[in-house]
């Protein structure tokens, strides 16, 4: 079965800094593209990031633009949200979602909850 | 970026009743629309994809509609576990965005 867990999520005063992992397992990880989606508290999901099963192509939401960056270890069959400068807004669940070749999102972890606050 | 626009926003029905939600996409995009179950506290579920093909196990009283700009998800025969809430998210490339939801309510 195709599992996807989150990872790193926390507590961050704002301006600080925070990675997110998600660890796959149950498919062929370096053959699919990745996505992080994020949810704030009782609203709807916003797209973050995505990254290419082989990192060559990456894109990012422009409110996150500068300041996350998207990787990944094929090798670990691990998927990283490097964020900095945080704010208040990015408080939410943080999903990593496997992509398909259509950009929608086929499965998608439990999600880590990352709350920006002093 | 494309907005997409569900409605309604909320939505009580009854188990066995059918219910139909609707979203709207600012630019025409094809058939290339998804849409998700979450539960609460739950992550979102995929139910289908290319506005019309539903996902794998997916029961088949859940069935998508629409093309262009206008879709529907239509539930027949309304289950308990259907209850929740809904996004559609168009996937006409990037960034994919997503509608501000429908919650699907006990009456």
């Amino acid at each position: 079965d195709v599992q996807l867990v989150e990872s790193g999520g926390g507590l961050v005063q704002p301006g600080g800094s925070r990675k997110l992992s998600c660890a796959a397992s149950g498919f062929t990880f370096s053959s699919f593209g990745m996505h992080w989606v994020r949810q704030a508290p009782e609203k709807g999901l916003e797209w973050v990031a995505y990254i290419s099963s082989g990192s060559s192509t990456i894109y990012y939401a422009d409110t996150v633009k500068g300041r996350f960056t998207i990787s990944r270890d094929n090798p670990k069959n691990t998927l990283f949200l490097q964020m900095t400068s945080l704010r208040s807004e990015d408080t939410a669940m943080y999903y990593c979602a496997r992509g398909t070749a259509g950009t929608y999102f086929d499965y998608w972890g439990q999600g880590t909850t990352l709350t920006v606050s002093s | 970026d494309i907005q997409m626009t569900q409605s309604p926003a909320s939505l009580s029905a009854s188990v066995g009743e059918t219910v139909t939600i609707t979203c709207r996409a600012s630019e025409n995009i094809y058939s290339y629309l998804a849409w998700y179950q979450q539960k609460q506290g739950k992550s979102p579920q995929l139910l289908v994809y290319n506005a019309k093909t539903l996902a794998e196990g997916v029961p088949s009283r859940f069935s998508g509609s629409g093309s262009g700009t206008q879709f529907s998800l239509k539930i027949n025969s309304l289950q308990p576990e259907d209850f929740g809430s809904y996004y559609c998210q168009h996937h006409y490339g990037t960034p994919p965005t997503f509608g501000g939801g429908t919650k699907l309510e006990i009456k």
